[in-house]
């Protein structure tokens, strides 16, 4: 099973409007936290928010806010007032505090791409 | 500080050539990582070390190999490269998260990125 799974390959939104990006993820561990990067066409990878599994309230940086729903599983990012430098691919991503050895990897999505239109 | 940097930022090799990929970061941080990254997936991991003198293998391992002789360089090997291999790479580094440290970030810091092409 896909520990992270984002279901909207693609999506539009106008600019100035509001945009929520999909994220689930499967996880046994009591102890994990969750990002979201976005990448540009120039392919960084830019972090943008992260929320702690023991986190109560929902992160917020800017004009990015993330949509925490621990019972569900959920972790939505919700991005205000979109503008045209927002178009780009959005990746969520999970670490778990018990898994790979110690490692703290990151386990990515596939991505969503957004594209604002003027 | 420069952060992540990543040499080179594109190559094109030959069917069972070898090279060297290097990351290198300026921010003391004790943890590296190498993901590759394919059309319509997200960020894989290959390697990745939790100190000066340590590597471990990630998700999808084979083929390549690493080593960390100093704390601030990561360096990804392809001994013979495959056509499966085109791809593109980055490195990223964090510092060490603590199991009690989830309310804060710690996230990881990417590289640009290089773009491996094998013919």
């Amino acid at each position: 099973a896909q520990k992270i799974t984002q279901t909207q390959p693609g999506m539009f939104v106008q600019e100035k409007e509001a945009v929520t990006l999909d994220c689930t993820y499967d996880t046994s561990d009591p102890s994990y936290g969750l990002f979201w990067y976005k990448q540009p066409s120039s392919g960084e990878m830019i972090f943008l928010i992260y929320q702690g599994s023991y986190d109560q309230q929902n992160a917020t940086e800017g004009r990015y806010s993330l949509n925490f729903q621990k019972a569900r599983k959920s972790a939505n990012l919700v991005i205000s007032a979109s503008q045209l430098g927002d178009s780009a691919m959005y990746f969520c991503a999970m670490r778990e505090a018990y898994s790979g050895a110690g490692s703290y990897q990151l386990t990515f999505g596939k991505g969503t791409k957004l594209s604002v239109i003027p | 500080n420069a952060g992540v940097t990543q040499t080179p930022k594109f190559r094109v090799l030959k069917t069972g050539q070898s090279m060297t990929l290097l990351c290198a970061q300026d921010m003391n941080h004790e943890y590296m990582y190498w993901y590759r990254q394919d059309p319509g997936m997200g960020l894989r991991l290959i390697h990745y070390s939790v100190g000066e003198g340590t590597t471990a293998k990630g998700e999808v391992p084979d083929g390549y190999n690493v080593s960390r002789l100093k704390k601030q360089n990561f360096l990804l090997g392809l001994e013979s490269a495959a056509p499966s291999q085109t791809s593109v790479y980055f490195c990223a580094s964090s510092t060490i998260p603590g199991l009690a440290s989830f309310s804060s970030y710690n996230e990881q810091f990417f590289g640009p990125g290089t773009r491996l092409t094998v013919l």
